[in-house]
């Protein structure tokens, strides 16, 4: 079983900055099975990035996603205030769905 | 517009049972995989189970295979999620999720609560 593990546990930043979000694989996986998703307090997920790097209908550009083999990055490169939220990524393989445990982008 | 709406939800005592609910709508429902994925309060994200078009395929998380069981009924555009022997650690919000290698839109949840 693939474990996705996500990295830092939380990161501080303001609006307008940068934010460079970490997954890793326990082993390499088809990135054409490897997604994101955002998720706000008391809201369902919202996917942002599938196929490691292609953006979902209405995500906005600032987001991008990219990686291979064990080593993934989801990007945002200008931070709003509403991308404030926890973010996942998330990998299929062999009829198993997984997630990794999250990365908080708080406001510093 | 896509729409995946949960119900069923509740209160409901350790080794009791429970059906979900997630009636779909402003698609081709039987061109799309479907799933329940988890989350206990404060918590991550769990995948639950999947089901294939038809209903022919189905596939569950270890912690619940057993347990739980996943169907469909195509002519009414729900997908159900039947839960027995619950146990506390089952206590989260269930999402019902449209997707294939991953889940393209969501419904918004229906807490359960496993407590005597």
């Amino acid at each position: 079983e693939i474990v996705l593990t996500q990295s830092p546990g939380t990161l501080s930043l303001s609006p307008g900055e940068r934010a460079t979000l970490s997954c890793r694989a326990s082993q390499s996986v088809d990135s054409s099975s490897l997604a994101w998703y955002q998720q706000k307090p008391g809201q369902a997920p919202r996917l942002l990035i599938y196929a490691a790097s292609s953006r979902a209908t209405a995500i906005p550009d600032r987001f991008s996603g990219s990686g291979s083999g064990t080593d993934f990055t989801l990007t945002i490169s200008r931070l709003e205030p509403e991308d404030f939220a926890v973010y996942y990524c998330q990998h299929y393989d062999s009829s198993l769905w997984t997630f990794g445990q999250g990365t908080k982008v708080e406001i510093k | 517009e896509v729409q995946l709406v949960e119900s069923g939800g509740g209160l409901v005592q350790p080794g009791g049972s429970l059906r979900l609910s997630c009636a779909a709508s402003g698609f081709t429902f039987t061109s799309y995989w479907m799933h329940w994925v988890r989350q206990a309060p404060g918590k991550g994200l769990v995948w639950v189970s999947h089901i294939n078009n038809y209903g022919s395929v189905t596939n569950y998380a270890d912690s619940v295979k057993g347990r739980f069981t996943i169907s469909r009924d195509n002519t009414m555009n729900t997908v159900y999620l039947q839960m027995n022997s619950l146990r506390a650690e089952d206590t989260a919000v269930y999402f019902c999720a449209r997707g294939g290698s991953n889940f393209d839109s969501w419904g918004q949840g229906t807490l359960v609560t496993v407590s005597s």
